[in-house]
């Protein structure tokens, strides 16, 4: 499968902890995104990625939050000092600069249950 | 970024074709017009994207009014798997990502 992946797919912590997800584009695909997304509602931009630089944050995008794309390939997203209200899934999504047809791939989301 | 007003939810009978109506009044001249879709569980899925000529692929076609202020994206004989969430955005060509709302949700009854 040479599609987006995301892992863990699901992650249940206790509040207060920190949780980490990673994300795997699609090979070439020099753009990558986070979105967060909870129940009932549409995706939500985070940040995104082209190469190896973050490029823009959303304002949803706490300091508790950091997201890197060291090599310009896989990403990670982490999540410090969890609250409840960060339970969502986290979805990543890649692209390719040059043809810029505004098609994202997504991954299948990671689902984190914070208790 | 223009916003877009889609309805909540609707119906369609399998077979028949979903007509998904889009409204996005304050669109700029310099903004497409882009479908994207959700099924329960995995992570949205484009569809099709416009200007303003209707567009076609395999997957739907894309009705843009004259006036580009609404649009209608069709599923030509919808079935089950057709069931999701579907997305409605508009955003400017060079921009880097997308905005989505709340979107549609079709429910395509047997």
């Amino acid at each position: 499968d040479t599609g987006v992946s995301q892992d863990p797919r699901h992650k249940i912590t206790k509040r207060g902890q920190n949780v980490t997800f990673r994300c795997d584009p699609i090979s070439e695909h020099n753009r990558l995104y986070w979105y967060r997304q909870t129940l009932g509602q549409g995706p939500e931009f985070l940040t995104y990625f082209q190469n190896e630089a973050q490029l823009e944050k959303s304002r949803l995008l706490s300091d508790r939050f950091s997201a890197e794309r060291p090599k310009g390939s896989f990403s990670t997203l982490e999540i410090q000092r969890t609250e409840q209200g960060d339970s969502a899934m986290y979805l990543c999504a890649s692209s390719l600069l040059a043809e810029n047809t505004g098609e994202l791939f997504f991954g299948e989301g990671s689902r984190l249950t914070v208790l | 970024d223009a916003k877009t007003t889609q309805p909540p939810s609707m119906d369609c009978a399998e077979g028949r074709a979903a007509n998904l109506p889009c409204n996005h009044s304050t669109i700029s001249g310099n903004e497409y017009v882009y479908w994207y879709r959700q099924i329960h569980s995995q992570g949205p899925q484009y569809i099709i994207h416009g200007l303003k000529n209707n567009e076609t692929n395999e997957m739907a076609s894309l009705i843009i009014t004259e006036d580009r202020k609404s649009s209608t994206l069709i599923l030509p004989h919808a079935t089950l798997r057709d069931t999701a969430v579907y997305y409605c955005i508009v955003r400017p060509y060079n921009n880097n990502d997308m905005r989505f709302g709340a979107g549609t949700r079709l429910t395509v009854k047997p």
